[in-house]
């Protein structure tokens, strides 16, 4: 079974600083999909980016951009120009789209507080 | 705003009563999935449907069941609650089902008492 881990419960950074959260993961499958969810306090599951394992190239979204290094099993965001709406609790998500269900497997998630 | 309603926002009920929480996906997805967040859980995969058939089943209690209704409204019904049932539930939906990405409702926040 996949699992995802992300090693750091909580961050804090300065408003405007460059953040990096940390996500591996743990599967024998060659095809598959990375995803960032945000949940702000308002609860809601927000997409922030999407990686697909067969591209190299990094995914980007504006000030968010991944680090996948597919070997190592490693995924991580990097949020540049951090900005106060970007406090939220951040989950690393996989999927195999070839498995018997198109389940999300989420980690632990991360708290990550911009400060002003 | 990800065009994916629950309703309710919000429920409260007692132990051993029965609810119903319902899904309207996005317009045009055919796959809808039920999520479960809790503290000590996290966020874990209840079920799938894909075009009114069930698709995949995961932690999800016999208690709990579901359905996917014609017009690809979704109901969560979960029954004989006890305390341990208060989380949120979301509800996502997609495309189809292989490599769309899944994008959640707003939630139910279900309180048990």
């Amino acid at each position: 079974a996949q699992t995802v881990t992300q090693s750091q419960p909580e961050m804090s950074v300065q408003e405007a600083e460059t953040v990096t959260l940390s996500c591996t993961y743990d599967t024998s499958e060659n095809n598959y999909y990375l995803f960032w969810y945000k949940q702000p306090p308002s609860r809601q599951m927000i997409l922030v980016i999407r990686q697909e394992a067969y591209k190299q190239q990094n995914a980007t979204e504006n000030r968010f951009s991944v680090n996948f290094q597919k070997a190592a099993k490693s995924f991580s965001l990097k949020i540049s120009d951090s900005q106060l709406g970007d406090t939220a609790m951040y989950f690393c998500a996989f999927m195999n789209p070839m498995g018997g269900a198109q389940k999300l497997v989420f980690g632990q998630g991360t708290r990550l507080t911009i400060n002003p | 705003d990800s065009g994916v309603t629950q309703t309710p926002k919000h429920l409260i009920t007692a132990t051993g009563q029965r609810v119903t929480l319902r899904c309207s996906p996005r317009s045009g997805d055919l796959s809808v999935y039920w999520y479960q967040q809790s503290l000590d859980q996290g966020l874990q995969f209840l079920i799938q449907y894909y075009n009114g058939e069930e698709r995949a089943k995961g932690n999800i209690l016999e208690r709990f069941s579901a359905q996917q209704f014609p017009d690809l409204h979704s109901e969560l019904n979960l029954s004989s609650l006890e305390l341990g049932d208060s989380a949120l539930y979301f509800c996502a939906s997609s495309r189809d089902s292989h490599q769309e990405t899944q994008y959640f409702g707003p939630g139910t926040r279900l309180l048990v008492l």
